[in-house]
Formats: structure tokens, sequence, C-alpha cells
């Protein structure tokens, strides 16, 4: 089993719709997840952070973790084609840096449809 | 402005070549990152480093090799011990301090093989 799942679309839905991206990880001692946004032959910007479990709100942009189920979502309200990317989801296990700093999701590839 | 810089945006490597990519932040970042990222593959770990004249290795660092002798630079060679280097390649910087190793990412190089 992979350590952190995330499908890969692509999701294509119109504009104006809310968008639900998620991933599911399988260690237990991951406290720290972020949201990163990739746009096509860019690098990727980071969109939301949240430590431990709960609700986190940025304008358009939801991020919620459960930590008793393991998954971890990011809501779109009010989508736009400029949304269009590939989401990453990114998680750790502890402050600082190092090889086991940051864990990765493959990335979901994200259409919005005008 | 405060961020990474990679560069340059485009290379390309000739069969037995060694190829250098580049990498400085102005974050004053202790930790940085060498990644590679593949279509479908997601972002693969090639070299850590979290302190000058230190550098640790990734998942898949044969092939390549990095030094460390400036906080603000973290160069990449891409030896000619790398069999497959088509791929784009991304720095990232973190700070050693920030919860959660929040990493943040350079516009990436795109390395193709003539």
């Amino acid at each position: 089993q992979k350590e952190v799942e995330q499908d890969p679309g692509p999701l294509s839905v119109p504009e104006g719709a809310i968008v639900s991206l998620n991933c599911t990880y399988s260690n237990s001692a991951f406290q720290y997840f972020m949201w990163y946004r990739q746009y096509s032959r860019k690098g990727p910007e980071l969109l939301m952070y949240t430590y431990s479990s709960g609700n986190k709100e940025d304008g358009r942009f939801t991020a919620q973790v459960d930590k008793s189920s393991k998954y971890i979502s990011l809501f779109i309200r009010d989508s736009q084609p400029s949304d269009s990317a590939t989401y990453l989801c990114a998680m750790s296990v502890r402050s600082g840096g190092g090889a086991d700093g940051l864990t990765f999701g493959k990335g979901t590839h994200l259409i919005i449809q005008p | 402005d405060g961020g990474i810089t990679q560069s340059p945006k485009y290379l390309f490597r000739k069969e037995g070549q060694n190829v250098t990519l580049s990498c400085e932040q102005n974050l004053n970042h202790d930790a940085m990152y060498w990644y590679r990222q593949d279509p479908g593959q997601g972002l693969r770990l090639i070299y850590y480093s979290q302190i000058v004249n230190d550098f640790q290795k990734g998942d898949i660092a044969e092939g390549y090799s990095v030094s460390r002798e400036k906080k603000e630079s973290f160069p990449l060679t891409v030896t000619s011990a790398q069999k497959n280097p088509t791929a784009f390649y991304l720095c990232a910087s973190s700070s050693q301090t920030s919860g959660g190793n929040i990493q943040y990412f350079g516009a990436g190089t795109r390395l193709s093989v003539l």
C-alpha cells in the first residue's frame, strides 16, 4: 500500500461547481497537511496548510483533515477556469527538514470547463 | 523578490555529457531539496541538504550529484551515469523552524536528451 493515495484524474467539472479533491494516507503519525497547486510546466505553489484535524478556510478554498479516517480534502467553491491545474497533497510527521520531510501524493489533474 | 530561482528553464543534454542545474534561494532557508517529476510518477526526492557542506541521498540519487557550499545555492549535476535524464526537475527549500516542513518550490528546469 502506498503511503499517500491520490486519484490522478482528470477531474472535469463545469465552471461554478464545487470541487472536492481528496487524499488518503496510511501513516497515522502524519500531523501536518498541505495542498499545493501546480500549473502546467510550473513549480508547485503552496495553497493550504493545516495542522492536525479540522477545517481551514481561505477564500474559495477549504481544507479538511479527518485523522481518524486518514483522509484529507480540499474543496474549491465557485470554481473558475483559472483553477485548472494539478493539485498535490503533501503531509509530514514533524517539523524541520530531512528526507522524511514531506510525503507527496501524485496529484489530481483538475479541469474547469468554461 | 524573495523566492527560489532555477536556471535554465530548458536544458538539453548530449550523450555522455554532464549538465548542471542551478538553484538559488534568498529566503534564508536552511534546508534545500531536489526533486524529479515524471508524468504519472509524482515528485521523487533526489538529494536534500539541511545545512551547508552537508547533503544526503534521497530515493533516486543514482546518476546525480550535488554540492552545498553556500546556504543560498544547491546545484544539481546530472551525470552521464543517469541513463534516463529526461524529466522536469524541481528545487525546493524549507525553514528548519517551520511547522510541518513547508517547502517552497522554484519554477523548474525541463531537461531533455538530444
